[in-house]
């Protein structure tokens, strides 16, 4: 079965720099979430969109954006990146208010 | 707010032993509760998923139960084994919401 699929896996930027993680949800989940997990704690809550629109909103930073397109494919776009914004990113989908969500294998993200 | 407490931190037992592993919400308000594992710098797998209405789920050697008016849900890991090693998180989804909160986790470790 088809999973929920993140690329890039690895991914190391400087400080400073931008730094774009791409999720595709499984075929007709309409629900893309995606969270961040620090080393050694549990993954916190950034943003959803169900439908391509804003569902929920977490503690995201300003410096994040992200949406979800016409395929339902999700892109988490993160900018002025800084020491602390080093994390495994998942993503999860869902369909509809199901709130049975399943996760991608996560980004790492370093950064330098 | 939703907060997620799992009890205990970390557990480390000898192999053979049955477990239970505790989690507690705040808000009854939940749509479900799911279980997750997750090993070192890894993905999140589902384990379970229990809706509101639901009192237990099982699968395998795994068995959750949900007791939504006390904020409690416990997982109970027959016959443990040194595979079973690994994070488990649990989750709750809020009611009129697009989010999942997580617990901070139990690591456990099953020495053969």
């Amino acid at each position: 079965a088809a999973g929920v699929i993140q690329s890039p896996r690895h991914l190391i930027k400087e400080k400073r720099e931008t730094a774009t993680l791409k999720c595709y949800p499984i075929p007709r989940h309409d629900t893309v979430y995606w969270y961040q997990q620090g080393p050694g704690q549990d993954p916190q809550f950034l943003i959803s969109f169900y439908e391509k629109m804003q569902s929920d909103k977490g503690s995201i930073p300003d410096r994040f954006s992200a949406q979800q397109f016409s395929d339902y494919h999700s892109e988490l776009n993160m900018s002025s990146l800084e020491l602390g914004d080093s994390a495994l990113y998942f993503c999860a989908s869902s369909w509809g208010g199901t709130g049975e969500l399943f996760f991608g294998e996560g980004s790492r993200l370093t950064v330098l | 707010k939703q907060e997620v407490t799992q009890i205990p931190a970390a557990l480390s037992v000898p192999e053979g032993e049955n477990l239970v592993l505790n989690c507690s919400f705040t808000d009854s308000a939940i749509y479900n509760l799911q279980w997750f594992r997750q090993d070192p710098g890894k993905g999140l797998t589902s384990l379970l998923l229990i809706q509101s209405s639901q009192r237990e789920q099982t699968s395998g050697r795994l068995n959750a139960s949900l007791d939504k008016s006390s904020g409690r849900s416990t997982l109970y890991i027959a016959a443990s084994q040194p595979g079973d090693s690994a994070t488990y998180l649990c989750a709750v989804f809020l009611d009129s919401s697009y989010k999942l909160i997580f617990g901070s986790g139990t690591r456990l470790l099953v020495r053969p």
